[in-house]
């Protein structure tokens, strides 16, 4: 069975240039959620979509947005790219509650320059 | 958020059983507690998780305090492949609708030595 899919795998950008990530879920889960993931530290939560509407948002400027499509695959959009965004971004997906696993793709590798 | 706080590092041979500590003295009532792992250059991969009973399945076992103040997750046998980042994470559920967001602290990289 195929896990959850992200693309591009490794991406170089500079600054104030504009990034978009792609993420595939495992199929069935409605669920989608990304994570940014500095070297040296653990994920932080961006964003949560669920049924294509956003669930929860965490403490990220606005220059950062996302989407899920009818097909639940989803994107991560970041304008005005700072070098403090470089970082590893991760997706992940899941059945809702009362499943409690969710499953992590290898994540898109952003560098700034 | 309710935090966390683990060790940093610790370390292990292969073959012998791995106890890795986990304080969450503001946990509430109706928190999860779960764990993840991180193995070099991959996502987190989901290892475990509990409210308030002992939980095993075929990847670990999950200790949980009776005042559920801290846990131990425990590795029965480490092999190589068990080197990873550790996660130990309290759920938070917002809203209706199945939303959550899990909330990881540094974790705890667990080298296990031949």
């Amino acid at each position: 069975d195929a896990g959850v899919t992200q693309s591009p795998t490794h991406l170089i950008k500079t600054r104030g240039q504009h990034v978009t990530l792609r993420c595939s879920p495992i199929s069935g889960h409605k669920s989608v959620s990304w994570y940014q993931q500095v070297l040296g530290q653990g994920p932080q939560f961006i964003f949560q979509y669920y049924e294509k509407e956003e669930r929860g948002r965490g403490n990220f400027p606005d220059r950062f947005s996302a989407r899920q499509f009818p097909n639940y695959s989803s994107e991560l959009n970041v304008n005005a790219l700072l070098l403090g965004d470089s970082a590893l971004y991760l997706c992940a997906s899941s059945f809702p509650p009362p499943y409690n696993e969710q499953f992590f793709g290898p994540g898109t590798r952003l560098t700034v320059l | 958020d309710a935090k966390t706080t683990q060790p940093n590092s610790m370390e292990s041979n292969e073959e012998e059983p791995v106890h890795l500590p986990c304080n969450h003295s503001t946990i509430s009532g109706t928190d999860y507690i779960h764990w993840y792992r991180q193995l070099p250059s991959q996502g987190p991969e989901y290892v475990i998780h509990g409210l308030t009973s002992n939980v095993n399945n075929r990847m670990a076992s999950l200790a949980i305090a009776e005042d559920r103040k801290s846990s131990t997750l425990i590795l029965h046998r480490a092999t190589l492949r068990d080197a990873a980042v550790y996660y130990c994470i309290l759920r938070d559920v917002m809203g209706q609708g199945g939303s959550e967001k899990l909330v990881f602290g540094k974790g705890t990289k667990l080298t296990v030595n031949p």
